[in-house]
């Protein structure tokens, strides 16, 4: 039972444009969510976060976007640089616990 | 501030046999915990410690896998007997009781 799901194993973008990751999740009482960056040969790393109060969070070029009623977050990077190239992971805490549960993950490749 | 350490960085071995990936958190967190992530899945959540104790081992297969942190600082994973399926990146991290995940740059494991 896939509680989080990113449907778009892939997506390439040039650089300079916005790169758009999305990720569904099933499961309504997620009150939390969270992408993480993972380059090849490393540890996923925490890039930026989201509560269940809020519908949008903003970091520099990252804004990721929550759409409660939809079940659908999105994480939107502007503009693209091409070291952004690398696998984003959605995820969100199992609920009353801190067990993380993790998207498939979309690998992006911003190309100049 | 020293990162997650984690060795060996990458295995091969045969299947039936034996291996042991070993962890070292940043210091003083009290969670650690044991990923397993299949090419073109998300992490799963093999195992949960606080200190030395297991939180979560839900989705460990106990009839091959074990994991222990004695002293509540360090930890080893092992595989005994391995099969092919096992074939994985395993990730430990850590976080200081259950905040921000801090992850090491992972086992590759490659089973034959």
């Amino acid at each position: 039972d896939q509680q989080v799901k990113q449907n778009s194993p892939s997506l390439s973008v040039q650089e300079g444009r916005i790169s758009i990751l999305n990720c569904d999740y099933t499961n309504s009482m997620f009150d939390y969510f969270l992408w993480y960056k993972k380059y090849p040969a490393e540890g996923p790393t925490f890039l930026i976060s989201i509560s269940s109060i809020k519908d949008k969070n903003e970091d520099g070029r990252f804004t990721v976007f929550l759409n409660k009623s939809a079940k659908h977050l999105s994480l939107h990077i502007v503009p693209s640089q091409p070291g952004d190239s690398a696998v984003y992971f959605c995820a969100a805490p199992s609920y009353n616990t801190d067990k993380l549960i993790f998207g498939t993950g979309t690998r992006l490749q911003v190309f100049p | 501030e020293a990162g997650v350490a984690q060795s060996p960085r990458y295995k091969i071995i045969e299947k039936r046999q034996s291996v042991a990936f070993w962890c070292n958190p940043i210091s003083g967190h009290a969670t650690l915990y044991w990923y397993q992530q299949i090419l073109g899945q998300g992490p799963k959540l093999l195992i949960q410690f606080q200190n030395n104790g297991v939180v979560d081992d839900s989705q460990l297969p106990k009839d091959r896998f074990s994991a222990e942190r004695l002293k509540g600082v360090d930890s080893t994973l092992k595989i005994q007997p391995a099969k092919l399926e096992d074939s994985a990146v395993y990730l430990c991290a850590s976080s200081f009781y259950g905040g921000e995940l801090f992850f090491g740059e992972g086992s590759r494991l490659t089973v034959l």
